[in-house]
């Protein structure tokens, strides 16, 4: 089946650092990808839709340039939360949407914690 | 709004009973999708079932079926003969529209676990 990676699958920053986070569609090309962060025990909350070779989309209330989004490729994405604060430690998960996709196959990625001091 | 309504926010279920876990939603769109997922403790998000408004039959997948009640805006998740591995947050979520890269919304989650 259809595979997402991410990497880091867990990160610890200083405050104040930059951090980037890569969500790589393995095998199979990706249009769109989607960001999302999760709190402890909450549900997932998309931040922002990520299209190859266009500006991503944000969600209401998500800094766009606190988190930049680059979808330089069909097969990669990357999130970069800059000057992290440790209101931003969170798990974000990617999922990416393979080309040609019917209606039912969005694919997510395994996660990265983040915990910023 | 909320538009998606999962009210268990927890379940215990006796291993090899079924459960079902429920979910409504909101939308005045005509065209869109429903979906269940399941995360484990491990934090991975593993695609269950999916169910389209158009679809007439509830959609099936192996020990796990979806129970649409397209008037009542419901699509509760049935999962039969339960095994301890089914223990984890199940999410319902919702995709608005007909395109698939229409952004989906997930529900508050309900966590299951199962006794041996």
């Amino acid at each position: 089946g259809a595979v997402v990676s991410q990497h880091p699958s867990w990160v610890i920053c200083k405050s104040g650092t930059s951090v980037k986070i890569e969500c790589r569609s393995l095998d199979f090309q990706a249009t769109t990808m989607f960001w999302y962060r999760q709190f402890p025990k909450q549900s997932l909350m998309l931040m922002a839709t990520s299209n190859e070779g266009s500006k991503a989309t944000y969600e209401q209330g998500v800094e766009k340039d606190k988190f930049l989004i680059n979808h330089a490729s069909l097969t990669l994405s990357t999130l970069t939360v800059t000057s992290a604060h440790p209101e931003d430690s969170s798990f974000y998960i990617c999922s990416a949407l393979p080309r040609g996709a019917g209606t039912d196959t969005q694919y997510f990625g395994p996660g990265t914690r983040l915990t910023v001091l | 709004a909320q538009k998606i309504t999962q009210t268990q926010p927890g379940m215990f279920v006796q291993e090899k009973e079924a459960v079902t876990l429920d979910c409504t939603y909101d939308t005045s769109d005509q065209s869109y999708g429903l979906f269940w997922y399941k995360q484990p403790s491990s934090g991975e998000m593993i695609f269950l079932i999916y169910q389209g408004s158009y679809d007439e039959q509830n959609a099936t997948e192996g020990r796990y079926s979806l129970n649409f009640q397209k008037a009542r805006k419901s699509a509760n998740l049935v999962i039969s003969a339960s095994q301890l591995g089914d223990s984890a947050m199940y999410f319902c979520a919702m995709r608005e529209g007909w395109s698939s890269a229409s952004k989906i919304i997930f529900g508050s989650g309900t966590r299951l676990s199962i006794r041996p």
